[in-house]
């Protein structure tokens, strides 16, 4: 079965720069979500889109900004990036109101 | 705000053992799902088990049970048979049900990290 898909898995940058994350929702889900998970923390929720409109919000930087597309891909910018900004970002999708299913996260490190 | 609180930090169990991880939350919602994840060392975040609040019915799948207790808001999640694969950091989440159609975000407890022992 497809599951979510996140590119890249691993991603370096230096502070200031600008990091792009990918992910690609399980076919025909309908709900994408960002969390950040810090070392040792519990994942954070930053931003969701239903049918392609943000729908919730979270505690996202204003540095951060993202988008769901019309093949349903969405994508999370991150600029001026920062030291603490390091960290695995997971996308998940889901149908309607049923389970989220996690991709395998993006490990950004900033140096 | 819904949140969900692991009081149980760290947990050790021995194989072919049963252990109990506890989950309490705080919500004034009446329809919600409540979800156990588990999270290996390779961090990918797996689902193990959901359940419904309006049902009664504790939710099970293979050797993955909860005890759901509405009334005191407690999801209990019960591994029996404990294998070497069990260790892993399991996360509670809260699920709201209302505004059912939009995207409503999973609220995680803290966590509680699994060692399976021999």
């Amino acid at each position: 079965a497809a599951g979510v898909i996140q590119s890249p898995r691993h991603l370096i940058k230096e502070k200031r720069e600008t990091a792009t994350l990918k992910c690609y929702p399980i076919p025909r889900h309908d709900t994408v979500y960002w969390y950040q998970q810090g070392p040792g923390q519990d994942p954070q929720f930053l931003i969701s889109f239903y049918e392609k409109m943000q729908s919730d919000k979270g505690s996202i930087p204003d540095r951060f900004s993202a988008q769901q597309f019309s093949d349903y891909h969405s994508e999370l910018n991150m600029s001026s990036l920062e030291l603490g900004d390091s960290a695995l970002y997971f996308c998940a999708s889901s149908l309607e109101a049923s389970e989220a299913f996690f991709g395998q996260g993006t490990r950004l490190t900033v140096v | 705000a819904q949140t969900v609180t692991q009081s149980q930090p760290e947990m050790s169990v021995q194989e072919a053992e049963t252990v109990t991880l506890s989950c309490t939350y705080d919500t004034s919602e009446s329809d919600y799902y409540l979800f156990w994840y588990k999270q290996p060392p390779s961090r990918q975040m797996i689902l193990v088990i959901r359940q419904e609040a309006y049902k009664q019915q504790n939710a099970t799948e293979n050797r993955f049970s909860v005890n759901f207790q509405k009334a005191a808001k407690s999801f209990s999640l019960k591994i029996s048979d404990s294998q070497l694969g069990d260790a892993a950091m399991y996360f509670c989440a809260y699920r709201s049900l209302v505004n059912t159609g939009t995207a409503s975000k999973l609220t995680f407890g803290t966590g509680t990290r699994l060692q399976v022992t021999l």
